[in-house]
């Protein structure tokens, strides 16, 4: 079945490390999508990425990275500049705009 | 910009009676609306879509919504409330063309027995 793979599942991260959170989809979509879900906030666009090889700043890339060396993988760093990391990580896809598929998320937690 | 509210942060409602989770919009023009459904500790699933056309959407698990454009809202209805549908539920707003998908910042569904 297609879909988007997520992993792991949970993630603890000490203090100034950093954290690469996986995403694979096999949609053959173009685009993918990372947000980040606090509680009472919604979710919030961090980066996404419409090509291979090409992505841009969403709404609070600030202490994140992403690359896009393949269309089926979309990986999120955090890095130690991210100052409050614990969060839930959901990834997505889509062809183009339009409907999304998630992934089932990745809780990350600052031990 | 496009942008999304959800007025209401939890509702509770009684298992049998109908449902109804406000959702309002800010967009130049018609944008296309979404509404989805979180599980604690799961992603989003799609429960139904707006993208031209007939103003009443039916989507999935027996929702529907209604499209009302001088209103600028999205209202999501059930007429009759499954334990089950205890969740979190989000509204989101696309532009057209490629354009982000914005969020609200969801409302919690509650149902007791």
């Amino acid at each position: 079945d297609g879909g988007i793979t997520q992993s792991p599942k949970y993630l603890f991260r000490k203090e100034g490390q950093n954290v690469t959170l996986s995403c694979e989809q096999n949609l053959n979509h173009d685009a993918m999508y990372w947000y980040r879900q606090d509680p009472g906030q919604g979710l919030r666009l961090i980066y996404y990425s419409q090509i291979v090889n090409d992505f841009q700043k969403g709404d609070i890339a600030e202490g994140y990275s992403v690359s896009r060396e393949k269309k089926e993988s979309f990986p999120l760093t955090v890095t130690s500049a991210q100052k409050n990391p614990t969060a839930f990580y959901l990834c997505a896809s889509s062809i183009g705009s339009g409907l999304y598929t998630f992934g089932s998320g990745t809780r990350l937690t600052v031990v | 910009a496009q942008s999304v509210t959800q007025p209401d942060i939890h509702i509770t409602v009684s298992e049998g009676a109908s449902l109804e989770l406000r959702c309002n919009y800010s967009y130049g023009a018609t944008p296309y609306l979404f509404w989805y459904v979180q599980s604690p500790g799961q992603g989003l699933q799609l429960l139904l879509k707006y993208f031209s056309g007939d103003t009443l959407v039916q989507g999935i698990k027996g929702f529907e919504a209604e499209f009302k454009r001088s209103q600028s809202s999205f209202n999501l209805r059930k007429p009759s409330v499954h334990w089950s549908d205890a969740a979190e539920y989000f509204c989101a707003v696309q532009g057209t063309g490629f354009q982000k998908l914005v969020f609200g910042t969801g409302t919690r569904l509650l149902v007791s027995p």
